[in-house]
């Protein structure tokens, strides 16, 4: 069936280092391709999308590429900073009309000055 | 702006009762409303789709007679877990797509309701 993979956490890091989440997904069609941030006792927020494949969403210093070859869409950051501490899910979207979003686990990052 | 709160955020309660949670769109009209369940350390797992002034439609595997889902209003959508057992425990997210976004491809999240049953 349609899953989400993204890597357990938590990721800690320290300020100014660079960041990686992997994320790879199962889906029939083309999905959309999302990754939502929480933060400490807030709703989930829409980070960044892509649609299609080779498409790259970026937002706030974040970016991630829609691979189909690997089906993968990595979470990237190059110089992370404390108030990115938050967990962050990656989700699909199936295409075909249909609007149910599967999400991964979720991947705690703590970021240490 | 598209703040959707969730009431209570956290709520122990004794085997055998009822727990409602409540879902609100603060500044904003939602004709849909989504409800997610998560375990620990395990994904988002959406559990029923409500439309204000219909029935939802819940996802294969959830009890509809057991997680009883109302959408009243355009602001309000109530989870009902009845007869709650400890295996209910976990933490359940709504969501709302605005009004405006016929497609509902917008999905505002509230915080969450951490639910555990003794």
């Amino acid at each position: 069936g349609d899953s989400v993979t993204q890597m357990e956490g938590p990721v800690t890091l320290s300020e100014e280092a660079f960041l990686t989440i992997n994320c790879t997904y199962t889906a029939t069609g083309y999905p959309s391709l999302f990754w939502y941030v929480q933060y400490p006792g807030e709703g989930l927020q829409l980070l960044l999308k892509a649609t299609k494949a080779d498409d790259k969403g970026s937002n706030k210093g974040f970016e991630a590429t829609y691979r189909k070859e690997t089906t993968s869409f990595h979470l990237e950051k190059g110089s992370v900073q404390v108030s990115d501490s938050a967990v962050y899910f990656c989700a699909l979207r199936l295409s075909g009309g249909y609007n149910k979003l599967i999400f991964g686990a979720g991947t705690r990052l703590a970021v240490h000055p | 702006g598209a703040v959707v709160s969730q009431h209570p955020s956290w709520v122990i309660c004794k085997s055998g009762t009822s727990v409602k949670i409540e879902c609100r769109s603060l500044d904003f009209q939602a004709t849909t409303m989504f409800w997610y369940r998560q375990f620990p350390k395990q994904s988002l797992m959406l559990m029923a789709t409500s439309n204000e002034g219909s029935k939802a439609t819940y996802e294969q595997g959830v009890e509809k007679d057991k997680f009883l889902i109302n959408h009243a209003s355009l602001t309000l959508s109530t989870l009902t877990v009845t007869s709650a057992h400890p295996e209910d425990s976990s933490f359940y997210i709504c969501s709302a797509s605005p009004l405006r976004d016929r497609g509902q491809e917008t999905q505002y999240f509230g915080p969450g309701t951490r639910l555990l049953v003794l």
